[in-house]
């Protein structure tokens, strides 16, 4: 079954407003990596985190790794229309990478 | 560099029928993987390769066959479709494999099974 749990499913935010999503393991993570998917498109790489409380910050996008790496969060401020997408997170562990069911986030204008 | 190239990009099948999903990537990635995604459901690994002749089930394996005879290619199978297979299915590349290369993927296959 699923082992990374990942909520909101969806968000509507207003232009300027923030936005956050959290993502949950049922198990040690070795690591977690954030990716992007625009409608229509394939997912996109944006950042890794490997250590323990990890924070990573990418302009307007802060991701967070928790102190056990059970969990993580990408919080993005002042949204901006072209943040809308699909933000998933995935674990990693032995040979394979665990993803997250997404966050769909809608900004409305 | 084209990177990571899916063909069809969209298909229709019948129930029964069978066919192979297209996967070829040219930065000589040893890690190859098949995703498919569903509405609520993420991705979900269908199979993958650590290597060239190195298959493996990932979490939903059922109904599909791989194979890895060049380090370029990772096809998928569908051996027999069925309205459940109907997704949009991504394969997926890295250099070294899980956990610590970030993986690119193809633009994916839209399949509808009816």
């Amino acid at each position: 079954g699923q082992q990374v749990m990942q909520i909101p499913q969806y968000q509507h935010v207003q232009e300027g407003e923030d936005f956050t999503t959290y993502c949950n393991s049922s198990t040690t993570l070795s690591n977690i990596q954030w990716y992007k998917q625009r409608p229509g498109g394939h997912p996109v790489f944006l950042i890794q985190l490997v250590k323990s409380g990890e924070v990573k910050k990418q302009k307007r996008l802060t991701f967070q790794f928790g102190e056990a790496k059970k969990n993580s969060s990408l919080h993005i401020t002042a949204t901006q229309t072209t943040d809308v997408g699909t933000y998933f997170c995935a674990g990693g562990r032995g040979n394979q990478f665990y993803f997250g069911t997404g966050t769909s986030l809608t900004v409305i204008p | 560099n084209a990177g990571v190239t899916q063909t069809p990009k969209f298909q229709v099948l019948k129930t029964g029928q069978s066919m192979t999903l297209q996967c070829a990537q040219d930065m000589n990635h040893e890690y190859m993987s098949w995703y498919r995604q569903d509405p609520g459901m993420g991705l979900r690994l269908i199979h993958y390769s650590v290597g060239a002749g190195i298959t493996d089930q990932g979490e939903v394996p059922n109904g599909y066959n791989v194979s890895r005879s060049t380090t370029e290619d990772f096809p998928l199978r569908l051996l027999s479709a069925a309205p459940s297979q109907t997704s949009v299915y991504f394969c997926a590349s890295t250099k070294r494999g899980p956990p610590n290369s970030p993986l690119h993927f193809g633009n994916g296959t839209r399949l509808t099974v009816t």
